[in-house]
């Protein structure tokens, strides 16, 4: 099974900060990899596809980035609303695999 | 516009079972494959099963291989998943999602194992 470890597990920071968030597969999985943010209460939220391809409707304040094993997910400036939890998942091979979460939070 | 409906949560004792449903609509329901997704109290997101849009494969987490059961009428577009010898560990709100890259979820539905 391709592990997905996600980094940090938590972060604080202000209004306006640019906040990155890193994705590490344990093998290659080429670009096949999703981000999500997960709000308590509600589904999950598909925010990129492809490492760095914006789902529909998505503010271009979200941006990723990567390919074989390394990624990362950057929202430019950060705002109250993006308070969530936010997981990479991998889709290269069964079993599909998801990161730990990363909860964002404001200072 | 994609629609994803979950219903058939519950409560249920331990060694219990439970059909979920998740009715599909705004897409072809054949061409892609759908996904059953939970998150347990306090815990990160984690697959449960995969069936391709043909219904011919079907994949399962190790966790639940052998006691859930994946499938799907195409006929009414909709996606079941059949939970057999629940267990506590198996409480959370279980999610339908389309694609490998889910790229859509319905809002959930809670299953609670105790007794």
């Amino acid at each position: 099974d391709i592990q997905m470890t996600q980094s940090p597990s938590s972060l604080s920071a202000s209004v306006g900060d640019r906040v990155t968030i890193t994705c590490r597969a344990s093998q290659a999985i080429s670009n096949s990899l999703a981000w999500f943010q997960h709000k308590p209460g509600k589904a999950p939220k598909p925010l990129i596809y492809a490492a760095s391809t914006l789902q529909s409707g998505v503010p271009s304040k979200f941006s990723g980035s990567g390919s074989g094993t390394d990624f990362t997910l950057t929202i430019s400036s950060l705002q109250p609303e993006d308070v969530a939890t936010y997981y990479c998942q991998q889709y290269n091979n069964y079993p599909l695999t998801f990161g730990g979460g990363t909860k964002v939070e404001i200072k | 516009e994609v629609q994803l409906l979950e219903s058939g949560g519950g409560l249920v004792q331990p060694g219990g079972s439970l059909r979920l449903s998740c009715a599909a609509s705004g897409f072809t329901f054949t061409s892609y494959p759908m996904n059953w997704v939970r998150q347990a109290p306090g815990k990160g997101l984690e697959w449960v099963s995969t069936i391709t849009g043909s219904g011919v494969s079907t994949y399962y987490a190790d966790s639940v291989k052998g006691r859930f059961t994946i499938s799907s009428d195409k006929s009414k577009n909709t996606l079941y998943l059949q939970m057999n010898s629940l267990r506590a560990e198996d409480t959370a709100i279980y999610y339908c999602a389309k694609r490998a890259l889910l790229d859509s979820w319905g809002q959930g539905t809670l299953v609670t194992v105790s007794s």
